[in-house]
């Protein structure tokens, strides 16, 4: 078992939709969690940064942490076409000198 | 002002040739890393260093050395290349207390 599943998609969703993106984990030591974007032929960029659990929100975007289930989701609100890309979903742990451990990234598409 | 920047973006070689990538960071982080990236997105540290120092070396062949002559550059250098060297290789940096990466664009290496 991966220490973090990430469903790879794709998820294809029409404009203006709710997208809810997940990744489960397995260690409970994990603090920091993060949602990367990665557009096609570029670098993964930091989109949300949470430490502990709780709730996030920036913009269209929220990041949920449910540490009790070993959970994190990443909603989209009204979704864009230019939201279609590859979102990573990334943790570490206190003392792990943030060695980030990565989920595999889900494929969106917004579909106009 | 690119925060993180890679050369060569594109790198096309054979079987046996020895490479180097180089990746600099103007942002002040201590700390720099390269990330291999296959051709199923999924992103695998190789190595990481803070303030010149190795402090994460993943397991990956001997063939591959990085090299810091300070820190704000992390060069990697691949010798006897290989066909399963193929894929985009990421250099990224950070600040030492955070686990918030920031990433160059990738340099894709084919190996034929």
């Amino acid at each position: 078992q991966k220490e973090v599943e990430q469903d790879p998609g794709p998820l294809s969703v029409p404009e203006g939709a709710i997208v809810s993106l997940n990744c489960t984990y397995s260690n409970s030591a994990f603090q920091y969690f993060m949602w990367y974007r990665q557009y096609s032929r570029k670098g993964p960029e930091l989109l949300m940064y949470t430490y502990s659990s709780g709730n996030k929100e920036d913009g269209r975007f929220t990041a949920q942490v449910d540490k009790s289930s070993k959970y994190i989701s990443l909603f989209i609100r009204d979704s864009q076409p230019s939201d279609s890309a590859t979102y990573l979903c990334a943790m570490s742990a206190l003392g792990s000198n943030y060695q980030l451990i990565w989920g595999a990234g889900t494929k969106l598409i917004i579909k106009p | 002002d690119t925060a993180v920047s890679q050369t060569p973006k594109y790198l096309v070689t054979q079987m046996g040739n020895d490479k180097s990538i180089k990746c600099e960071q103007n942002l002040g982080h201590d700390t720099m890393y390269w990330y291999k990236q296959d051709s199923k997105k999924f992103l695998k540290i190789m190595f990481s260093y803070n303030n010149k120092e190795l402090i994460i070396n993943e397991t990956v062949p001997n063939r591959f050395s990085p090299k810091s002559p300070d820190k704000a550059h992390l060069n990697l250098h691949i010798n006897s290349l290989e066909l399963g060297d193929s894929a985009v290789y990421f250099c990224a940096s950070s600040r030492a207390e955070a686990g918030e990466l920031f990433f160059g664009e990738g340099s894709r290496l084919t190996v034929l």
